[in-house]
């Protein structure tokens, strides 16, 4: 099973928005929403911000967002923060013995 | 708080084994799942499978199976990862994560390095 598609990179000035995309076929995403995003700062495990396509966990600013249509699961950051600086991953829990990650997303905030 | 705690580095050569172990704390241990997954220098995330704490049920991601068995101590609320017949390519960061039926993973640990010479 391939990595979900996600651009390399992606660069925002601060107060800007910007969206990150997490591209698959349809049985990637397996009909399901269990798609999770993570944030990985250097040297430092993953956060979870994102959980079932759009769900914030608890204390995760409101600035993140998720949404999905399709075969496309997105986050939109806003109000972009030079600590937002970070790689992103997107998750898809296809079934119980598949998950699949994105490639990853280093975002730059400029 | 809620934190995971794992072992330290661990340095092993290629067709050895290698046990990383993950204590919980802060949570009913049993309530969750706890999930592995590991990254390679440089490269991304790759998740290897998960284990229900309270019933001990596993299932492990296809690049994995046969080599690597996920076990948990109730009674010490600690999770362990066994990978076998360890590679070169098997040098990555190893993270434990808590979950439920593998739709998030919520809290990480700090990570364990595993180096295959």
């Amino acid at each position: 099973q391939s990595a979900l598609t996600q651009p390399a990179s992606v660069s925002g000035s601060p107060g800007q928005s910007i969206t990150i995309s997490c591209s698959g076929s349809g049985s990637d995403f397996g009909g399901s929403n269990s798609v999770s995003w993570y944030q990985q700062h250097p040297g430092i495990a993953p956060k979870l911000i994102i959980s079932d396509v759009y769900n914030r966990p608890s204390g995760v600013s409101s600035r993140f967002s998720g949404s999905k249509s399709g075969n496309t699961a997105s986050l939109t950051i806003s109000g972009l923060q030079t600590e937002d600086e970070a790689h992103y991953y997107c998750a898809s829990s296809v079934t119980t013995s598949l998950v699949i990650f994105g490639g990853g997303t280093r975002l730059t905030v400029l | 708080q809620v934190q995971l705690v794992q072992s330290g580095s661990e340095v092993k050569k290629s067709g050895a084994s290698v046990k990383v172990s993950c204590k919980a704390s802060g949570y009913i241990f049993t309530n969750y799942d706890i999930n592995w997954v590991r990254q390679a220098p440089g490269q991304g995330l790759e998740w290897m499978g998960w284990i229900a704490a309270d019933s001990g049920r596993t299932d492990y991601a296809q690049n994995f199976e046969g080599r690597v068995t996920l076990t948990t101590q109730r009674s010490t609320t600690t999770a362990y990862m066994e990978l076998k017949n360890l590679k070169s390519d098997d040098t990555a960061i190893y993270y434990c994560a808590r979950g439920w039926r593998v739709k998030w993973f919520d809290v990480w640990g700090q990570g364990t390095q595993v180096t295959v010479s």
